[in-house]
């Protein structure tokens, strides 16, 4: 299997200030034939299902804000807030779909400072 | 618009058989180039895929779980299914299905709490 691990497991930061997470896969997710890495974010809320933020490792999906960006290839990935907002309160995970079983990071737990 | 609903028991006692449905509105199980999936999440706990099925009836199982699981889906009534027997404290969790594809999984459902318990 592959395994992504997923850092910090918690993270506080200040309204207004920059937030990032980081995974690494513990191989490349990168289809080179289409130059596409199967590596997708997605936001969890308390009590609602996961919501794709990011898919292709840096695609936004409709509809999420643009303060959210998302970097990273083959094994290293980047999820930044530019500038927190109340609303962005969540656990994040990062995501492997390159090949099953698809596996997720251990989830970052993001709060205002 | 697309919307995923899963349903069945919210209990099950141990070492007898989860069977839950997910029933998909909106679009068509059928649709080519999706597959249409099983996550699950123990409470407090992360995401774990379970399996999917794709648009034309192959099954993907994650090999922790592929001796007790069965994924089907009936084209006719636009739903599928997770069936996973001797079933323990441990697969007591939040059962989600979602709609899966090169691009994530981009549509889930609600969720379902499934607690394992005598």
């Amino acid at each position: 299997d592959i395994v992504v691990t997923q850092s910090p497991d918690s993270l506080a930061v200040s309204l207004g200030e920059r937030a990032t997470i980081n995974c690494k896969s513990s191989q490349s997710v990168l289809y080179s034939s289409i130059n596409k890495n199967y590596f997708a974010w997605y936001q969890q809320k308390p009590g609602q299902p996961p919501r794709l933020l990011f898919y292709w490792a840096s695609t936004r999906e409709s509809g999420v804000p643009d303060r959210f960006s998302a970097s990273g290839s083959e094994t290293d990935f980047t999820l930044t807030i530019s500038s927190l907002q109340a609303e962005d309160v969540a656990v994040y995970y990062c995501q492997q779909y390159y090949t099953n079983p698809q596996t997720f990071g251990q989830g970052t737990k993001l709060e205002i400072k | 618009q697309l919307q995923l609903q899963e349903s069945g028991p919210g209990l099950v006692k141990p070492s007898e058989t989860l069977s839950l449905t997910c029933t998909v509105s909106g679009g068509s199980i059928s649709s080519s180039g999706y597959f249409w999936g099983w996550i699950r999440q123990p409470p407090g706990k992360g995401l774990e895929w379970i399996g999917s099925i794709s648009s034309t009836g192959s099954t993907y199982y994650n090999p922790s779980l592929k001796s007790r699981l069965t994924i089907s889906g009936d084209t006719s009534m636009n739903l599928f299914s997770l069936r996973l027997s001797s079933v323990t404290a441990a697969d007591t969790a939040v059962y989600y299905c979602a709609r899966q594809a090169g691009t994530g999984s981009d549509v889930w459902g609600q969720g379902t709490l499934v607690t394992v318990s005598s």
